[in-house]
């Protein structure tokens, strides 16, 4: 089945300092992935698109130059959280959809918890 | 209005009881639904997608009213590894939407 794999599952790092989560599909090719944030108690908030060599698409309200996407290849995808601080600590899930499969839902990483301290 | 809501619960249902809650999405457009199952502090897995004529997965049961754009889910003779969080998702394009889940906690 397909598998996405996401680390680090937890890191706290401190204010000012950048934090990169990377995403990988592990048995199939990803063309597209997708990095969702979660505060506790609420919904998955989608916060951008990716796809392989090209640049990511946003969703309104999310700063890109704040949350890096790169999507280098079709298993590899990375968030790069810059200059964080307390306010961006939340949890982190990309999920991957899988070229030409029929529509089963798409793939979700283990997730990463960051912590701003 | 939020593209997908639902009741938050929490159901407190005993062991062996049927639970039942809905979802409802606001983009007539949907193309496509499914549950989620997100247990603490972990990755969402899906459950079941939905399909128009209604499916089952076991004790579970899934049904889509397009409609009254609302989804339910329906879980039969309740077990204590039922208790989990239940995002319903709703697809438009490439996008997937997430309701901000249901708590089911069953007791022994």
């Amino acid at each position: 089945g397909a598998v996405v794999s996401q680390h680090p599952s937890r890191v706290i790092c401190k204010s000012g300092t950048s934090v990169k989560i990377e995403c990988r599909s592990l048995d199939f090719q990803a063309t597209t992935m997708f990095w969702y944030r979660q505060f506790p108690k609420k919904s998955l908030m989608l916060m951008a698109t990716s796809n392989e060599g090209s640049k990511a698409t946003y969703e309104q309200g999310v700063e890109k130059d704040k949350f890096l996407i790169n999507h280098a290849s079709l298993t590899l995808s990375t968030l790069t959280v810059t200059s964080a601080h307390p306010e961006d600590s939340s949890f982190y899930i990309c999920s991957a959809s899988r070229e030409g499969t029929t529509d089963y839902g798409y793939t979700f990483g283990s997730g990463t918890r960051l912590t701003v301290v | 209005r939020k593209e997908v809501e639902q009741d938050p619960g929490p159901f407190n249902v005993p062991e062996g009881a049927t639970v039942a809650f809905n979802c409802t999405y606001s983009n007539s457009a949907s193309q496509s639904f499914f549950w989620y199952r997100q247990d603490c502090r972990k990755e969402p897995k899906l459950l079941m997608s939905v399909y128009s004529s209604g499916n089952e997965d076991g004790r579970f049961t899934a049904q889509l009213n397009r409609a009254s754009q609302y989804i339910s889910l329906l879980i039969r003779d309740s077990k204590l590894s039922d208790s989990a969080t239940y995002l319903c998702a709703v697809k438009y394009e490439y996008k997937l939407s997430f309701g901000a889940g249901t708590t089911v906690t069953v007791r022994a």
